[in-house]
């Protein structure tokens, strides 16, 4: 059984950093590329990063780019999210997922994990 | 911002059918597989939808899926009451290099 179990959240200063790990087990991680999504309290769902398989390919949504680091240890089975210069509009639920197809132009989040809360608030 | 944009909701009798839509450009639906996802209260996103039109095993025929130029429809027939749920597209956008998600659709059974 796919599992992706999310840690890291909490609260966190304006400005503040945090470091949202997602360890995963049930499949062959190292072979998957793995993503970031996140939802604000009563919002929609926000694309936040994807990752390789081999960590050879990066992508940012737009708002992340130049504070967000996502990177993955395949001998971990882990995918992490370094968030730097947190703002207030980064407070969500951030989920883990595992993209279920290898081309980015049919990308599915076929599992997701629970998802850890991040609050920025002074 | 969601570039793709859907209903905020809908809302039918149990048995009854719905659609939601789904509406983008060239640079995401126009020219990229669309998926749609399912959220029901308090829980984590799932899958119902992949590649335009497939349904992942476990997901019933009553769900299903469509793409025409730059828009993707989600069906539901025979609506249930465990179907209540907020409803996501999402596609991969090339111009933005980046996988955008749709504002969401709230289904109600009445």
């Amino acid at each position: 059984e796919v599992q992706l179990v999310e840690s890291g959240g909490g609260l966190v200063k304006p400005g503040g950093s945090l470091r949202l790990s997602c360890a995963a087990s049930g499949f062959n991680f190292r072979i998957y590329s793995m993503n970031w999504v996140r939802q604000a309290p009563g919002k929609g769902l926000e694309w936040v990063s994807s990752i390789s398989n081999s960590g050879s390919y990066i992508y940012y949504g737009d708002s992340m780019k130049g504070r967000f680091t996502v990177s993955r240890d395949n001998d971990e089975n882990s995918l992490y999210l370094q968030m730097d210069s947190l703002r207030a509009e980064d407070t969500a639920i951030y989920y883990c997922a595992r993209q279920g197809t290898t081309f980015n132009t049919a990308m599915v989040f076929d599992n997701w994990g629970q998802g850890t809360l991040v609050t920025v608030s002074s | 911002q969601s570039v793709l944009t859907q209903p905020p909701s809908v809302s039918a009798a149990p048995g009854q059918n719905v659609t939601i839509s789904c509406s983008g450009s060239s640079s995401n639906i126009g020219n990229n597989y669309v998926s749609w996802y399912q959220q029901l209260p308090g829980t984590a996103p799932h899958f119902v939808i992949f590649d335009n039109y497939k349904r992942p095993s476990g997901i019933p025929d009553r769900f299903s899926g469509s793409k025409s130029g730059t828009s993707a429809t989600l069906g539901i027939t025979g609506l249930q009451t465990g179907d209540e749920a907020d409803y996501y597209c999402g596609a991969w956008d090339s111009s933005l290099s980046g996988y955008v998600f749709g504002t969401g659709t709230k289904v109600t059974v009445l």
